[in-house]
């Protein structure tokens, strides 16, 4: 079965400080990696996704993300963070067929980033 | 257009009432899917249609009916629900994966917030 963890409940970091949100994952062959934020009372967005090639993903909003395979972890990173960056942000992972091609979501990191 | 509309955003209803959520796009998504999201927690998938077929039931309680009426429209039909069933429903939409790649991203609509009283 496949699984992802993000072990962080909430990251709080100042304006202007470097973000970073964990996560790992479990998953039978090659993973297919998704980060999506959750801002208050709305659906989840896309931020960026690793299927293959370079392990250092770009995504929205400066939003970027690295997929260490001996780690089994995909981190989301912005080198500096500003006050809207504050949402709930979710890693999310998709196996093999044989899973159903299912997305299987963390259980979500809240990001306060203060003034 | 690149948004899922869902309608109503908040419904209140009794046990014996029965109410339908709405959900529509015009991106030419075929594959449509019903989340169901408790406060502080990650989606948890429903349903999956793809080519308005029924693809996956997550072992959902019958009193959850889904619908899908043609490539753009999908429905949730309430009927019966418990206080437990109170969440906020959100709808998504996606290419139909083909190959298998797993790369298809979701576009999520702003959700539909139940009430069960």
């Amino acid at each position: 079965a496949q699984s992802v963890a993000q072990p962080e409940d909430q990251v709080n970091v100042a304006e202007g400080n470097p973000l970073t949100v964990k996560c790992t994952y479990s998953v039978s062959g090659n993973p297919y990696l998704f980060w999506y934020v959750q801002y208050p009372n709305r659906g989840l967005q896309f931020l960026l996704k690793y299927i293959t090639g370079d392990n250092l993903v770009k995504g929205s909003y400066g939003f970027e993300a690295e997929f260490n395979k001996s780690q089994t972890s995909f981190h989301l990173k912005k080198p500096s963070a500003l006050v809207s960056d504050s949402a709930l942000y979710f890693c999310a992972v998709r196996g093999s067929p044989a899973a159903g091609n299912k997305l299987t979501f963390g259980g979500g990191t809240r990001v306060l980033v203060k003034p | 257009d690149t948004e899922v509309t869902q309608t109503p955003k908040h419904l209140v209803m009794g046990m014996t009432n029965k109410k339908s959520l709405k959900c529509e796009q015009h991106m030419g998504h075929r594959a449509m899917y019903w989340y169901k999201q408790k406060a502080k927690k990650p989606p948890e998938l429903m349903f999956v249609y793809s080519y308005e077929k029924l693809s996956i039931n997550e072992s959902v309680p019958s009193r959850f009916s889904p619908e899908c009426p043609n490539s753009s429209l999908l429905n949730l039909h309430l009927h019966a629900l418990q206080p437990e069933d109170s969440a906020l429903y959100l709808c998504a939409s996606s290419q139909v994966d083909m190959g298998f790649s797993g790369a298809n991203v979701l576009t999520f609509g702003a959700g539909s917030r139940l009430t069960v009283l």
